[in-house]
């Protein structure tokens, strides 16, 4: 089973500090995407990934591609009350058809 | 408006009383799949769609059956409810794998 690993499951800060997730695999990603989930809803994709070491930006979002594309990280600078929620990564792995989710990381900022 | 439609929302129902939860999408997405989602375990992948006809096991399809005889449609059955089968489910859609999954409003569980 190809694994995804989610770091650290469980974040508390407060409004204004700086914070990074992590998504880790053993395998390749063929793509690796960051989905957002706020309580009584489904997933919404924060951004898609492909190339090793590409990096890119949403806002105070900062979305890094590992250079073996194994692993991917979220960097939130400045967090706001209103980026509380669930952080998913999802991958699919090279040569299978399926996308796998990591447990998440659940993320509160408080004011 | 492009969505993904799931029914019901909210479901109760008894050991061994066969159910079906609905799903439809009108983004002409050929990729559909079934997830659960359970505390501390995330996502996990029930069964998948690549196109018509074509339906693939994910990572728990144990208890569960799909099928896909319209693009739009993608049934999750459960032909004997356990309890182990409580859970929020979540039916998705992309344009192909590895593309943004668009996600239904999920529907809640439980077998008693």
């Amino acid at each position: 089973t190809q694994l995804l690993e989610q770091s650290p499951q469980f974040l508390s800060i407060q409004e204004g500090e700086n914070l990074t997730v992590y998504c880790n695999s053993s395998s390749v990603f063929s793509s690796l995407q960051w989905y957002r989930q706020e309580p009584g809803e489904g997933p919404v994709l924060l951004v898609t990934v492909v190339t090793g070491g590409e990096v890119k930006k949403l806002k105070r979002l900062t979305f890094q591609f590992g250079d073996a594309r194994k692993d991917s990280s979220l960097h939130i600078t400045a967090a706001q009350p209103g980026d509380t929620g669930l952080y998913l990564c999802a991958g699919q792995h090279r040569g299978s058809n399926d996308m796998r989710f990591g447990a998440g990381t659940r993320l509160t900022v408080k004011p | 408006e492009a969505q993904v439609t799931q029914n019901p929302r909210y479901l109760i129902t008894v050991t061994g009383k066969k159910l079906t939860v609905t799903c439809s999408q009108n983004m002409n997405h050929e990729y559909m799949s079934w997830y659960r989602q359970d505390p501390g375990l995330g996502l996990r992948q029930i069964y998948y769609s690549m196109n018509v006809e074509v339906t693939d096991k994910g990572d728990v399809p144990e208890g569960y059956k799909v099928s896909r005889k319209e693009k739009r449609n993608f049934p999750l059955i459960l032909e004997s409810p356990s309890p182990n089968q409580t859970s929020l489910y979540f039916c998705a859609s992309s344009l192909g794998l590895g593309s943004e999954a668009f996600f239904g409003q999920g529907t809640r569980l439980t077998v008693v």
